[in-house]
């Protein structure tokens, strides 16, 4: 088991829609998530991170965390082509050494 | 500007030989770090520091080396053991080294390595 998982994708939304992206991680000791967006032979910008269960906004971007069933989600409302892009989910547990582990990546596309 | 600079941003190398690359910082972080990416795949640690002139393996160190002298520079070699070099090399730097859980990783823009 990986220990942090993405859906490859192609996830196809219409613009205008939500985009929903899933992470599931395996160490029930990871404190902290982060979401990064990767353009096309570009470097990961962060969107956000979350620590507590529960939802957090930011623009059109909500991260949601559920510790207990290990899981964290990105929304992304009212979806633009400029949203095309590879998202990352990274996971940070402090007895690691504050390393973070990436999954996969899900890639977004956004049609007009 | 702050930020983090990476150069160069294309390197080739032929086999057998060993290339630095270069990471700057002038944020004033106190970790850095280095990941690779292959096609279509997340990151994978190579090697991190926390403090200047110390340094440690992340998941995939065989065939890397770094230094770490100034608090500015962390310089990645690409050594000839490392038997299959061509990727997207990415450094990152975090402002405290531990002890806060939101410490976010900012990242330079990359260089990508082509061994001929």
């Amino acid at each position: 088991q990986k220990e942090v998982e993405q859906n490859s994708g192609p996830l196809s939304v219409p613009e205008g829609a939500i985009a929903s992206l899933n992470c599931t991680y395996s160490d029930r000791g990871s404190q902290s998530f982060f979401w990064y967006r990767q353009y096309s032979g570009k470097s990961p910008e962060l969107i956000m991170f979350i620590y507590s269960n529960g939802d957090k906004e930011d623009g059109r971007f909500t991260a949601q965390l559920n510790k207990a069933s290990q899981y964290v989600s990105l929304l992304i409302r009212d979806s633009q082509p400029s949203d095309s892009a590879t998202y990352l989910c990274a996971v940070n547990r402090l007895a690691a050494g504050n390393k973070l582990t990436f999954g996969g990546g899900t890639r977004v596309l956004v049609k007009p | 500007d702050g930020g983090i600079t990476q150069s160069p941003k294309y390197l080739f190398r032929k086999e057998g030989q060993n290339v630095t690359l270069s990471c700057e910082q002038n944020l004033n972080h106190d970790a850095m770090y280095w990941y690779r990416q292959d096609p279509g795949q997340g990151l994978r640690l190579i090697y991190y520091s926390q403090i200047v002139n110390d340094f440690q393996k992340g998941d995939i160190a065989e065939g890397y080396s770094v230094s770490r002298e100034k608090k500015e520079s962390f310089p990645l070699t690409v050594t000839s053991a490392q038997k299959n070099p061509t990727a997207f090399y990415l450094c990152a730097s975090s402002i405290m080294a531990s002890g806060r859980i939101t410490d976010t990783q900012y990242f330079g823009p990359g260089t990508r390595l082509t061994v001929l």
